[in-house]
């Protein structure tokens, strides 16, 4: 399978805990995303990378929020004393500039906090 | 503030019928948009696209219609199969940027 792929599929913590999300994106992609998903809403933007460098962050992602993509390879996300109100579905995309640019989504991690 | 709206949250359409879902946006700057099909439990996958520059796109049974003048865009389905049934989220995309509404969950009944 060389699509994106996320890991975990599921997280369960309880406040106050740090998660961490792993995303291995298309192997020839070069720009890779994480996005957040509650029920009934769209993807909304958190980061975005471009190889390693990272080009922009949303005012969405607090400072308990930081991703890394060393290498220009894989990337994590990285919640610290998490919220109940991280709860969410956490999505990672990978495009190739230069394309029509669409977005290729892994399955998701999904992070309930007690 | 929301730069692509989808303000039907659902659509329901007889099977063998046309479904047509519709986006709005605010940006005159992005350049794509882009349609998204979900499944319950999965990461949204890509549908179909098209270029500012279009004002419509074909792909089998998927056509994506963009007005600019009016902002606006719409997917058309026909014929309509009960495996469309979906959640579909409207794209926008501009310098890299990419922005979602917040999903049409289509129904097609057999």
């Amino acid at each position: 399978d060389t699509g994106v792929s996320q890991d975990p599929r599921h997280k369960i913590t309880k406040r106050g805990q740090n998660v961490t999300f792993r995303c291995d994106p298309i192997s020839e992609h070069n720009r890779l995303y994480w996005y957040r998903q509650t029920l009934g809403q769209g993807p909304e933007f958190l980061t975005y990378f471009q190889n390693e460098a990272q080009l922009e962050k949303s005012r969405l992602l607090s400072d308990r929020f930081s991703a890394e993509r060393p290498k220009g390879s894989f990337s994590t996300l990285e919640i610290q004393r998490t919220e109940q109100g991280d709860s969410a579905m956490y999505l990672c995309a990978s495009s190739l500039v230069g394309t029509a640019g669409e977005l290729f989504f892994g399955e998701g991690s999904r992070l309930t906090v007690l | 503030d929301q730069q692509v709206k989808q303000n039907s949250p659902s659509l329901s359409v007889q099977e063998g019928r046309i479904s047509i879902l519709n986006c709005d946006y605010t940006n005159s700057m992005f350049d794509y948009f882009l349609w998204y099909k979900k499944y319950p439990a999965e990461g949204p996958t890509f549908l179909i696209s098209i270029s500012s520059i279009k004002d419509k796109n074909e792909d089998g049974r998927f056509t994506v219609f963009l007005n600019k003048s009016a902002k606006h865009l719409s997917l058309h389905i026909v014929p309509s199969q009960p495996g469309d049934s979906a959640v579909y989220f409207c794209a926008a995309s501009a310098l890299g940027q990419f922005y979602f509404g917040t999903g049409t969950s289509l129904t097609v009944i057999p």
